[in-house]
């Protein structure tokens, strides 16, 4: 079992909508990642957040620390955000726990 | 720039072979850590280092060694014990547990 659930797995969108991508885990954790993955595999990191929210251009990242749950919205989307966006914990060894991801494609 | 390198970005090997994947950071980080993807899955942890001259065993170690004997390179060997060893491997690094991890563009390893 997954210790870390996504949803949608895949998402079609046309530019210019709201998009949320939700996250749930099942145990305690000390932060939250969201990560971007283009199509070419390379991975990178949008936001790392322990509590409340963050904004970073189009993109916000929430979470709620009682509920186990996180979400990623991005505003205004663009083609341009088409990509798989990951979240993830951290686990015992620093390494990351990864959720399966979600595959955004928005259309022009 | 600081980042991370991973070499070659695909990989082609015969059954029966070992390869090894490259993976340089010059950013300066402690922690080194290999995963490797497979379609439909979440990344999945082979082996981490959290310094120089050693490194442990992840979830997914069967059939995989690693070296570290410098802090910048963490080198994947595939051996031929691995049994399914067509994925997507991706090297990363951090400075410490509760900091954001960086990742190389990864290597596409097929076995032929």
């Amino acid at each position: 079992k997954n210790e870390v659930e996504q949803s949608p797995q895949n998402l079609t969108a046309q530019e210019g909508e709201f998009i949320t991508i939700n996250c749930s885990y099942s145990v305690g954790i000390s932060a939250l990642h969201w990560l971007q993955q283009h199509p070419g595999g390379g991975i990178v990191s949008l936001f790392m957040l322990s509590s409340g929210k963050k904004k970073h251009g189009r993109l916000i990242a929430t979470i709620n620390i009682q509920e186990k749950h996180s979400s990623l919205h991005i505003t205004a989307s663009h083609p341009r955000d088409s990509a798989v966006y990951i979240c993830a914990y951290g686990g015992s060894q620093g390494n990351l726990i990864f959720g399966k991801g979600t595959k955004l494609s928005v259309k022009p | 720039d600081g980042g991370i390198t991973q070499s070659p970005k695909y990989l082609f090997r015969k059954e029966g072979q070992n390869v090894t994947l490259s993976c340089e950071q010059n950013l300066n980080h402690d922690a080194m850590y290999w995963y490797r993807q497979d379609p439909g899955q979440g990344l999945r942890l082979i082996y981490y280092s959290q310094i120089v001259n050693d490194f442990q065993k992840g979830d997914i170690a069967e059939g995989y060694s690693v070296s570290r004997e410098k802090k910048e390179s963490f080198p994947l060997t595939v051996t031929s014990a691995q049994k399914n060893p067509t994925a997507f491997y991706l090297c990363a690094s951090r400075q410490g547990p509760y900091n954001e991890q960086f990742f190389g563009p990864g290597t596409r390893l097929t076995v032929l």
